[in-house]
C-alpha cells in the first residue's frame, strides 16, 4: 500500500531534552520524504527533506535519515526549545501523502 | 513569508451561501494544490493543478469547484456546503520537477453554520 504512519502525540518535553518523532512509510519504490512543521495559526512549512535512500536531511538542528531497510524517516533534535512547539508532519513526495501529525509541546 | 497567500483568512458561511477562497503564489511555481485539514484527521489532498490543468481530483464532492486561471492563482468555489465541511483549507504550490517539495499558504479557516 501507500501510507505514512507517524507516532501519536502529544509529545511533551522539557527544554533541552532530546526529541524523536517516529515516521514509517510503505512504498514500492523510494519516494522523496519530507518533514513539515505547522506553527499555531499558520500553514505548513518545509522543515527538511531527503530524496533518496541513506540521505540525511537537516535544518534548524533537526535531522532525519532516509532508511530503506526499516522504511523509516524519524525526526530527531538533540536539544529542543520552547519555540519548537508545533505540529510536525511526515510526508511522501510522490503520492502527496501526509501523516496525521504529531504535536510537540516544550515547556521551560 | 512563504510566498503563498490566501484570502480570506477566516470565513463563516451558511449552508445556502456561495463563496470563493483565493490563493496566490509568488514563487514562479507551475503546480498548485488544495488541501483540507480537519481536527484529528490526516491532511486530505483535494485538487492538483499542473500548468493550469487539473491532474488529480480525489473524489471531492461537487459542492467544491476549483478554478486555476493561470499558474499564479487558484480558487476554490463553495456552494451549498455542509457543517462537516468546516475545516482549515490550505493552498500549496511547487515546481513540478523537484519531488513535489511544497510551499503552503496560511490557510482559510472555514466555518459552515
Amino acid at each position: 500500500g501507500n501510507s505514512v504512519t507517524q507516532m501519536e502525540g502529544p509529545v511533551t518535553l522539557s527544554e533541552e531534552a532530546f526529541l524523536t518523532i517516529n515516521c514509517t512509510y510503505t512504498a514500492t519504490g523510494y519516494p522523496s520524504l519530507f518533514w513539515y512543521v505547522q506553527y499555531p495559526g499558520e500553514g505548513l512549512q518545509l522543515l527538511l527533506k531527503a530524496t533518496k535512500a541513506d540521505d540525511k536531511g537537516s535544518n534548524k538542528g533537526f535531522e532525519a535519515t532516509y532508511r530503506k531497510e526499516t522504511t523509516s524517516f524519524h525526526l530527531e533534535k538533540g536539544s529542543v526549545q520552547v519555540s519548537d512547539s508545533a505540529v510536525y508532519f511526515c510526508a511522501r513526495g510522490d503520492k502527496l501523502i501526509f501523516g496525521t501529525g504529531t504535536r510537540l509541546q516544550v515547556f521551560p | 513569508e512563504t510566498g503563498v497567500t490566501q484570502t480570506p483568512r477566516h470565513l463563516v458561511m451558511g449552508m445556502t451561501n456561495k463563496k470563493s477562497l483565493k490563493c496566490e503564489q509568488h514563487l514562479g511555481h507551475n503546480a498548485m494544490y488544495w488541501y483540507k485539514q480537519s481536527a484529528k484527521k490526516p491532511l486530505e489532498l483535494m485538487f492538483v493543478y499542473s500548468l493550469e490543468e487539473r491532474v488529480e481530483n480525489n473524489s471531492v464532492p461537487s459542492r467544491f469547484s476549483p478554478e486555476c486561471p493561470n499558474s499564479s492563482h487558484l480558487f476554490l468555489h463553495l456552494h451549498t456546503l455542509q457543517p462537516e465541511d468546516s475545516a482549515l483549507y490550505l493552498c500549496a504550490s511547487s515546481r513540478q520537477a523537484e519531488g513535489r517539495e511544497q510551499y503552503f499558504g496560511p490557510g482559510t479557516r472555514l466555518t459552515v453554520t
